[in-house]
């Protein structure tokens, strides 16, 4: 059961054009969504949060959007550069109040920036 | 200042023997989680410790066991290798009350079962 599932294995967007990467979620106990960022070889990177009393979080290029009747978020990066192209994944938690977060992650975007 | 480092860096075993995986959280944080990413996935979770007690569990078997350290570090063990549980094992730390408990990455650990 894929509780959060990214449809788009791949983009490919030109530097300087947005690029918008999608995420679906079916548990509407999740409170708390996060994007990160993973080159090969290396760890997730966190790139920027939400949380469900918002609908919108700014963080320089990065803008990630929140519609929680459509349990869909989604991640405007603007203006995209080549360095931006990796993998980035969609997590989601339903405890980050707690402190225990456990993240359940969709299965990553492939980015890709051309200059 | 340090973040996540975990070690080994990649590990190759046969079935049916036994790994540990090492994690040492970034400075200051006292919870850690632990994830497998297989190929073409998004990390699962696995379990989490803080204060020394596994907190939350996600859906493994009793093979996957960890215990965590008075000085936060933390080991994942898994008994009874399969050929299933190739994959990356991802180290991810936190601390209560940073930024709504965002987790960091370490690069992880690359078992390969043969």
């Amino acid at each position: 059961d894929q509780q959060v599932k990214q449809n788009s294995p791949s983009l490919s967007v030109q530097e300087g054009r947005i690029s918008i990467l999608n995420c679906d979620y079916t548990n509407s106990m999740f409170d708390y969504f996060l994007w990160y960022k993973k080159y090969p070889a290396e760890g997730p990177t966190f790139l920027i949060s939400i949380s469900s009393i918002k609908d919108k979080n700014e963080d320089g290029r990065f803008t990630v959007f929140l519609n929680k009747s459509a349990k869909h978020l989604s991640l405007h990066i603007v203006p995209s550069q080549p360095g931006d192209s990796a993998v980035y994944f969609c997590a989601a938690s339903a405890s980050w109040n707690t402190g225990f977060q456990k993240l359940v992650f969709g299965t990553g975007t492939r980015l890709l920036v051309s200059p | 200042d340090a973040g996540v480092t975990q070690s080994p860096t990649h590990l190759i075993k046969t079935r049916g023997q036994q790994v540990t995986l090492r994690c040492s959280p970034k400075s200051g944080h006292d919870t850690v989680s632990w994830y497998q990413q297989a190929l073409g996935q998004g990390p699962q979770f696995i379990f989490q410790y803080y204060e020394e007690e596994e907190r939350q569990r996600g859906n493994f078997p009793d093979r996957f066991s960890g215990h965590q350290f008075p000085n936060y570090s933390s080991e994942l063990n898994v008994n009874a290798l399969l050929l299933g549980d190739s994959a990356l094992y991802l180290c991810a730390s936190s601390l209560v009350g940073d930024r709504g408990y965002i987790q960091y990455f370490g690069a992880g650990t690359r078992l390969s079962v043969l």
